[in-house]
């Protein structure tokens, strides 16, 4: 089984809805991350986390939320999807910081089209 | 947000070739790292550099912090099917803590039959 997953890996959605994109992981890591990937414009960060009580934005957090419902879930909410929002998103993990050591492991992604 | 500059952005080669890309930044990096990243797939480590002037291989894969702190490389030798994919650079800038890392625009690496 997979280390990191994301659910759904496809969804398609109208302007305005809700949506959430679920990352789960058995690694046992305390720090989690989400990002998008869009064509020709490499990844971003949008949020991460490094507990349960412990959430940061990262590069573009407008129009987004998320919760760390536990320490091997992070969601991503889109409040009000907008078609800007359609990309590819990944979720990741590490047990350390980046600058230090760590690898992150990242899930297979969710590709979200908003019409 | 900041970018950087990844080049070549594709690559056709024939199997067998070695192959050279690339970032370059105008702001200095604490860490460049370089990933892989297969269709369907996320990205995957390949080398992770900390140190300016570091030369780091892994199998036929190497690549190196530049001096500047600005520019890193990576070089694949006696390139295989299997490195068929993008390939990410990314840096955590100094001011930016551990945490937040800039990434690349990708090299699509081809192989021609």
């Amino acid at each position: 089984d997979a280390d990191v997953t994301q659910t759904p890996r496809n969804r398609i959605t109208k302007t305005g809805k809700r949506i959430m994109l679920e990352c789960s992981q058995t690694k046992g890591h305390d720090r989690m991350y989400w990002y998008r990937q869009d064509p020709g414009l490499g990844l971003r960060l949008i949020y991460y986390s490094f507990d349960v009580k412990d959430i940061n934005k990262g590069e573009i957090s407008d129009g987004y939320s998320v919760s760390r419902q536990a320490q091997a879930k992070f969601s991503l909410s889109l409040e009000s999807a907008i078609p800007n929002q359609t990309a590819l998103y990944f979720c990741a993990t590490s047990d350390q910081p980046i600058g230090q050591g760590a690898t992150q492991y990242f899930g297979p992604g969710t590709r979200l089209t908003v019409l | 947000g900041q970018q950087l500059n990844q080049s070549p952005q594709s690559m056709f080669i024939q199997e067998g070739e070695d192959v050279s890309m690339n970032c370059t930044s105008s702001s200095i990096f604490n860490t460049w790292l370089w990933y892989k990243q297969d269709p369907g797939e996320g990205p995957v480590l390949l080398i992770a550099l900390y140190k300016a002037g570091e030369l780091t291989s892994n199998g036929r894969l190497t690549a190196q912090f530049g001096i500047t702190r600005k520019d890193s490389f990576l070089n694949i030798s006696a390139s295989i099917p299997s490195d068929v994919g993008i390939y990410f650079c990314a840096g955590l800038p100094p001011n930016f803590g551990n945490e937040k890392l800039t990434f690349g625009t990708g090299t699509r690496l081809t192989i021609i039959p």
